[in-house]
Formats: structure tokens, sequence, C-alpha cells
């Protein structure tokens, strides 16, 4: 059983440019939630992904969106870079959407210039 | 909207001491609490998950307990060792948006050998 696989590790952007941050959920897992975590905070919510619809979303704009594909793995999109963008980006699956333990991926790390 | 405070943000203690971490929240209305483990720069690890309608969970040398009506949480670490170092998370999973956790900012621990 493979667990959660995230890439790139790293990467680094200019303001302005696009990015996406791609995950590959745990076998059998068809939940994809993803958060941000700036330095020295707690991860933040920004969406999850069940069966490939969006199903529920956290205070971020719509610049930050994403998808889930047939195979459960997913990707998170931002435009529009902005330097408050730079930060851990954490993707997390589960079995389903409610009660189940969260297993997290080792993360992309984002620099934005 | 549901907030979480983790006491001490950080924690020192010799090797071979226990130790308790501290975790509140504001609104008990919740499905589950999960702590994690997160290394510098990696991903999080899942230690214990408690369900709403459970006291306590315990695995290895660590001990979760759950007193939802009072908002908080506790995890117990026994018998410290220096891999043990690392930030700890909670994380709240209410019960009106049962798709996302609430994290806390983190208890940073030193184990000195």
């Amino acid at each position: 059983e493979t667990g959660v696989t995230q890439s790139p590790t790293h990467l680094i952007k200019t303001r302005g440019q696009q990015v996406t941050l791609r995950c590959s959920s745990q076998s059998g897992h068809n939940t994809v939630s993803w958060y941000q975590q700036a330095l020295g905070q707690g991860p933040q919510f920004i969406f999850q992904y069940y069966r490939e619809e969006e199903n529920g979303r956290g205070n971020f704009p719509p610049r930050f969106s994403g998808l889930q594909f047939p195979n459960y793995s997913s990707e998170l999109n931002v435009n529009a870079l902005e330097l408050d963008d730079s930060a851990l980006y954490l993707c997390a699956s589960s079995l389903s959407r409610d009660k189940e333990t969260q297993y997290f991926g080792p993360g992309t790390r984002l620099l934005v210039l | 909207k549901q907030e979480v405070t983790q006491i001490p943000a950080a924690l020192s203690v010799p090797e071979g001491e226990n130790l308790v971490l501290n975790c509140s929240f504001t609104d008990s209305a919740i499905y589950n609490l999960q702590w994690f483990r997160q290394d510098p720069g990696k991903g999080l690890t899942s230690l214990l998950l408690i369900q709403s309608s459970q006291r306590e969970q315990t695995s290895g040398r660590l001990n979760a307990s759950l007193d939802k009506s009072s908002g908080r949480s506790t995890l117990y670490i026994a018998a410290s060792q220096p891999g043990d170092s690392a930030t700890y998370l909670c994380a709240v999973r209410p019960r009106d948006t049962g798709n996302q956790f609430y994290f806390g900012t983190g208890t940073s621990l030193t184990v000195i050998p």
C-alpha cells in the first residue's frame, strides 16, 4: 500500500505566475483535502474533493482551484500568485468524507518571489 | 468559527521525562479530534484519532484524552526520547462542516539527550 505522494517537492515562482501542484492519494481513498501551511502556523483548509466533486471550501479566493481525477489523484491550481502564497501545501487523503483519519503527504514547498 | 489553541508553543525537556501537551477548542460540537506530529519542513504524521464519543486513545507511549464539554484535549507522552522532538499539532473536525479540520499552531517539542 503506497502512501500519499505530492509533486514537486519544492517550487519557486514569481508574483503573477500560475502554479499546479499534484497529489496522489493513498490506495482506496476517494477523498482528498488540500491545506496551506504558512511558516510557524497550523495548516489552513483550502478545499476538499470527494469522487471528483468539490465538497467544501475554506476561506480562500477563487484563484485557488482544484481538480480530482477518476483515479482520485488531485491537482491544486493557483493563479496570479502573490507573495503571501509562499507556504507548504499539504494534501491529505481519507477513506471517506466524514469521520475518518486523514493521511498527509510530505507537502510541496512553494516560494513566490 | 472553530478556534484551536495549543499551549505551550514550545517545550524543552530532558530525556526520560513524562510530558503533557494541551489543546483547547472553542466549539464542542465536533466529530473527532486528531493529533499529528510534524518534523521540520515535512508533512504530518497521524498519531491518534479520538471520536467525539470517546474519552481517550492510546498508542504505545502516547495517550490522548478528550473532554468535549470543556473543549480540551491533552496528549501525554511517557518516557520522552530525543526522537520525539518535533512539532505536535491538534486538529478538530466540527459537526457542521465535517469535511475539514481546524488546526492549532502546534507545540514545538525538544527532548534533550
